[in-house]
């Protein structure tokens, strides 16, 4: 089985501390992605990755970047954290595209910021 | 509009009963469509794939209707451990995924 690894479950920051959140999977998936979940609205999708130091924005970019250095490794930044960020991140890989390839997800980091 | 939408209930039920979802989309590129089940404070989980006009797996069928634009998720003979949410999830051919809010179930003794 795909394992997609976040290395925090819960986290708290400050306001205006720069964050970040790591996200590693261990089956060679070329796409990679971050959502935050809220009560409400869903999963919404911040970035994605199809390869190695390509990414491309989501529906909610602003005050997030990423970084994919290694295939196995999608990193998601909060510049200046903002209490409006605290959230539920999800980490996903998938392989690829079509009824055969759903996501795997990471277990989640809830992220307060105070 | 959204673009995956969901009833969000809770539809409650109980125990053994039949229970149905249905998910409206509005692309008509999506071309398969997901099931997802999220626990309380878990990540979803995948639970079926849907693509051509529905398939089943033990208790849970799922069916697709192209020309209404709707996915239905049909759970027979329901279990305490059913209690969920389920998330209807579409695939345009891009490489994300589009999810609805998702449909919360509680089963009731």
């Amino acid at each position: 089985d795909v394992k997609v690894t976040q290395s925090s479950r819960y986290l708290v920051k400050r306001t205006g501390e720069k964050v970040f959140l790591e996200c590693v999977q261990d089956m060679d998936h070329e796409n990679m992605f971050w959502y935050r979940q809220d009560p409400g609205l869903g999963l919404r999708l911040i970035y994605f990755s199809y390869d190695v130091k390509m990414k491309e924005k989501g529906d909610i970019p602003e005050g997030y970047s990423v970084s994919r250095e290694k295939k196995e490794r999608f990193s998601l930044i909060l510049e200046s954290a903002s209490t409006n960020q605290t959230s539920m991140y999800l980490c996903a890989s998938r392989s690829g595209t079509g009824a055969l390839y759903g996501y795997t997800f990471g277990s989640g980091t809830r992220l307060t910021v105070v | 509009r959204k673009e995956v939408e969901q009833d969000p209930g809770p539809f409650n039920v109980p125990e053994g009963a039949t229970v149905a979802f249905n998910c409206t989309y509005s692309n008509s590129a999506s071309q398969s469509f997901f099931w997802y089940r999220q626990d309380c404070r878990k990540e979803p989980k995948l639970l079926m794939s849907v693509y051509s006009s529905g398939n089943e797996d033990g208790r849970f069928t799922a069916q697709l209707n192209r020309a209404s634009q709707y996915i239905s998720l049909l759970i027979r003979d329901s279990k305490l451990s059913d209690s969920a949410t389920y998330l209807c999830v579409s695939d345009t051919g891009r490489r994300a995924l589009t999810f609805g809010s998702g449909t919360r179930l509680q089963v009731q003794p």
